[in-house]
């Protein structure tokens, strides 16, 4: 059984506060690292896929790393903004149908 | 273009009722993946449609669940006799089946409460 990890479970921060989580999984038969936010009755919105070691991707005022070698990645929020408030998940394609096990997600509430 | 899209957006149904879940995934998307989070839970695979090979039904939990896919089309997650354990939102993904890294583009989701 695969297992993918994210911490910390939930984030309070306040607006203007920098931020980040972490994602850790299996570092054997790598294919990808995806990233997902997600809010309360709204489709997972993808931010990142995640495929080399050293990797580096930013969108705006979030980024995110990959060590590909030691099975982590993090993601950063800069500035964090309510509007950033949501469910960050990672995943990783697995299994025969290459399907997405995902973490338990950081519940990110950004307060005015 | 259109993303994916699912109905109902809620469903409330009594124990013991089937329910019929629907998902109609992007155009030309070949790869259709059902996903369930159950409170306090993470999202867990159900099951994968690829064209018109033999689904891969690995993730479903019990044989009260099925779903059926025609072509590439749209996809019904059937849930029979209904039980409280299965309070749930359902979330579907479609993928262009193509991609080396596996993206998938989520609709957002049915929240089925069983009472």
């Amino acid at each position: 059984i695969l297992n993918v990890e994210q911490s910390p479970q939930s984030l309070h921060v306040q607006e203007g506060d920098s931020t980040n989580f972490t994602c850790s999984f299996p570092s054997s038969n790598f294919y990808a690292l995806h990233w997902y936010r997600w809010e309360t009755a709204k489709s997972p919105e993808a931010l990142f896929v995640m495929t080399l070691n050293g990797d580096e991707k930013k969108k705006g005022r979030i980024s995110a790393t990959l060590n590909t070698k030691e099975g982590y990645s993090y993601l950063y929020i800069k500035g964090s903004q309510p509007e950033d408030s949501a469910t960050y998940l990672c995943a990783f394609p697995s299994g025969s149908a290459r399907q997405l096990t995902f973490g338990s997600g950081t519940q990110l509430t950004v307060l005015p | 273009g259109a993303g994916v899209s699912q109905s109902p957006s809620n469903k409330v149904t009594e124990k013991g009722k089937d329910v019929e879940l629907r998902c109609d995934p992007i155009s030309g998307h070949t790869a259709l993946y059902w996903y369930r989070q159950r409170l306090g839970q993470g999202l867990e695979f159900l099951i994968y449609f690829q064209g018109n090979s033999a689904p891969d039904k690995s993730g479903l939990p019990s044989d009260r669940f099925s779903a059926e896919r025609t072509g590439e089309s749209v996809s019904t997650l059937t849930i029979q006799r209904t039980q409280q354990e299965d309070s749930a939102v359902y979330l579907c993904a479609s993928s262009p089946g193509t991609s080396s890294t596996y993206e998938q583009y989520f609709g957002p989701g049915t929240r089925l409460t069983v009472t």
